[in-house]
């Protein structure tokens, strides 16, 4: 079954430095992974994703992922945190190979907060 | 291009009451997905239409919850009697098909059932 975890409800930083918020996997088959941003009152947007290739993605706003197969996981990193990346991130997994194909499993989701 | 919309944003119904759901996909898209967060925990799948057809409707809770997309364009989520459960945040995407693709999200509209 698929699945993903957050392990941190919320993560706080000081504006500057660098971020990091985690998010672990579990899929039957090759997974394809996503980072995705809520502001507040508004949709999820889109940051980044993992096919296959480079372990390291690269997205918008500076953001980027590191694909670690390993220990099935893919963190979300910035190195220099700004106080409008305070909001509330998703990591999620498709199973390309699996049941639900089509369909996104999402994490609990992570609030960060990043404080001037 | 104009964005996943859906309608309303807010929605304050009594239990028992029926609501109805709007979500206008980006032009073109042929998939699109309903999916729903109850407060504090993942965002869940609900279902996937490709056009006008159901592909995948395994998420839908139970039989109070009644989609449709009419014609391949926009598509509908009845809640028919509401429950206090059914409360959260209900989010549509809609995509182009194809194996990598990314999915694009509306704002969500907020359901409250009291």
């Amino acid at each position: 079954a698929q699945s993903v975890a957050q392990p941190e409800d919320q993560v706080n930083v000081a504006e500057g430095n660098p971020l990091t918020v985690k998010c672990t996997y579990s899929v039957s088959g090759n997974p394809y992974l996503f980072w995705y941003v809520q502001y507040p009152n508004r949709g999820l947007q889109f940051l980044l994703k993992y096919i296959t290739g480079d372990n390291l993605v690269k997205g918008s706003y500076g953001f980027e992922a590191e694909f670690n197969k390993s220990q099935t996981s893919f963190h979300l990193k910035k190195p220099s945190a700004l106080v409008s990346d305070s909001a509330l991130y998703f990591c999620a997994v498709r199973d390309i190979d699996g049941t639900g194909a089509n369909n996104l499993f999402f994490g609990t989701g992570t609030r960060l907060t990043v404080i001037p | 291009e104009a964005g996943v919309t859906q309608f309303p944003s807010h929605s304050v119904i009594e239990k028992g009451q029926t609501v109805t759901l709007r979500c206008d996909p980006i032009s073109g898209h042929d998939n699109l997905y309903w999916y729903r967060r109850v407060m504090g925990k993942e965002i869940k799948f609900l279902l996937h239409f490709v056009k006008e057809s159901k592909q995948d409707e395994s998420g839908m809770p139970n039989n109070r919850f009644l989609a449709e997309r009419t014609g391949g364009t926009y598509s509908t989520l009845k809640v028919q009697p509401a429950e206090l459960e059914d409360s959260g945040v209900y989010f549509c995407a809609s995509s182009h098909t194809g194996r990598y693709i990314e999915q694009f999200f509306g704002p969500g509209t907020r359901l409250t059932v009291l």
